[in-house]
């Protein structure tokens, strides 16, 4: 069954560092959304991304967060300067159609020290 | 007003039990409600959804209860087993098939089912 991937699974970074988080969504699917999860705390939303461009994003996903999908297969979340509040599981989601579930990525634990 | 509320915030049930979990909802506009079962190390995964237009929905020991009026949906495992043992999350969508659907997602509830 076609899944979503994301790399690395873990990674460990200094504050002010950039990191950027990767992600292949399912091939034939058009929608893709960054989620993070801080730890005991609910998924979040981030930022969808539709037709190469963002379609929505969150009061979190500011000037230091931004997307791409530079090569038809990866979308990739890049965090300029980390700060230690960014420390959370960032999931990635992707899904075929507007009314289609959205399928999740195992998710990148992101640790800022 | 874009929040979904859930308790109980964990739940231990013996097997074979009905494991019930609540949320609630402030925007009338939501038309979505999708409940996700995540694994530790897993990403959340679909479980079973429905529209604000059906009361009910069961899907083999799963079902979710809708009260439009009361703004709440809940979600029951019949014959709840061992493997059930997650953290299930309500979430609920606005605009349901628009460009972006994103999921806001309830606080999470970790069921154990002890055997």
């Amino acid at each position: 069954e076609p899944e979503v991937t994301q790399t690395p699974s873990h990674q460990v970074t200094q504050m002010g560092q950039e990191v950027i988080l990767r992600c292949v969504p399912i091939s034939n699917h058009l929608y893709f959304y960054w989620y993070r999860q801080i730890l005991g705390q609910k998924v979040e939303f981030l930022v969808s991304f539709y037709n190469n461009e963002i379609s929505e994003k969150s009061e979190i996903f500011d000037d230091q967060f931004s997307v791409e999908r530079p090569d038809g297969s990866n979308f990739t979340l890049k965090i300029r300067s980390t700060k230690l509040e960014d420390s959370a599981m960032y999931f990635c989601a992707s899904k075929q159609g507007p009314s289609y579930e959205q399928y999740f990525g195992p998710g990148t634990r992101l640790t800022v020290t | 007003q874009q929040q979904v509320k859930q308790s109980p915030q964990s739940l231990i049930v013996q097997k074979g039990g009905i494991s019930i979990i609540n949320c609630a909802y402030e925007n009338t506009a939501f038309d979505y409600f999708p409940w996700y079962q995540q694994f530790p190390g897993k990403g959340p995964a679909l479980l079973i959804a429905i529209r604000p237009d059906v009361s009910e929905k069961k899907e083999g020991r799963f079902t979710i209860s809708f009260n439009k009026s009361a703004k709440q949906f809940s979600l029951h495992i019949m014959d709840s087993q061992p493997g059930d043992s997650a953290t299930y999350f309500c979430a609920a969508i606005l605009n349901y098939g628009g460009a972006t659907n994103k999921l806001i997602f309830g606080t999470g509830t970790l069921l154990a089912v002890q055997p």
